[in-house]
């Protein structure tokens, strides 16, 4: 079954800029979605097919996808950008949904 | 208001079963494929199942295969998720998630989930 690999832990200093990974074999050849989930709530969606934004949430979140991995970058990390993270792709040849491990995102 | 709302979690013993259902509104439910993912407590995401905008063909989660069954009224703008032979190890919060028009499988609404604790 295909994998997703997530750091545990990301982090960041308010003001610069964090960055997730997510590794998988030719996830370049996939369609990366990125989301967000505050302590207690639901996942949002942030990112979907790679470099998507959803309505609303701002530019500072973007996306990339390439070769083996997959990155959620976040400028100017603020303190309410502290969440779990998680990555996920549709996995064709299983007809399975794939998400990653999470990586929680630490505001120092 | 667009959303889906969750009922019928609780606590349970090993070996009995349980039903979800999920009550979608706002929006043109019978148009979006559904899914069910569940998260233990602690721990990542898991996705379960998901179900077609008609109402097949439904996929599972090896974890849950021949245990768990989806399904759908599109007329009550209702998902439903059957549990059998349920273990402490689908203890977890269960979420339903509407999968976005267009696209690969990215899931833009969520629910806020109803937990369901197996356990003697």
């Amino acid at each position: 079954s295909y994998v997703l690999t997530q750091p545990p832990s990301v982090s960041e200093a308010p003001g610069q800029t964090a960055r997730i990974t997510c590794g998988g074999n030719n996830i370049g050849g996939k369609s990366v979605h990125w989301y967000q989930q505050m302590p207690g709530q639901a996942p949002v969606l942030v990112v979907f097919d790679d470099t998507n934004r959803l309505s609303g949430i701002p530019e500072r979140f973007s996306g990339s996808n390439s070769g083996n991995t997959a990155t959620l970058t976040i400028s100017r990390v603020e303190a309410g950008d502290e969440a779990d993270y998680y990555c996920q792709v549709w996995d064709s040849s299983r007809d399975h949904v794939v998400f990653g491990g999470g990586t929680k995102l630490t505001v120092l | 208001q667009v959303q889906l709302v969750e009922s019928g979690g609780g606590l349970v013993k090993p070996g009995a079963s349980l039903r979800l259902s999920c009550a979608a509104s706002g929006f043109t439910f019978s148009d979006y494929y559904m899914s069910w993912i569940r998260q233990a407590p602690g721990k990542g995401l898991e996705w379960v199942s998901y179900i077609r905008s008609s109402g097949s063909p439904k996929y599972y989660a090896d974890s849950v295969k021949g245990r768990f069954t989806i399904s759908r009224e599109n007329a009550k703008n209702s998902l439903s998720l059957q549990m059998n032979s349920l273990s402490a190890e689908d203890t977890a919060v269960y979420y339903c998630a509407r999968r976005r028009l267009g696209g690969y499988h990215a899931f833009d609404l969520w629910g806020q989930g109803t937990m369901v604790t197996v356990s003697s």
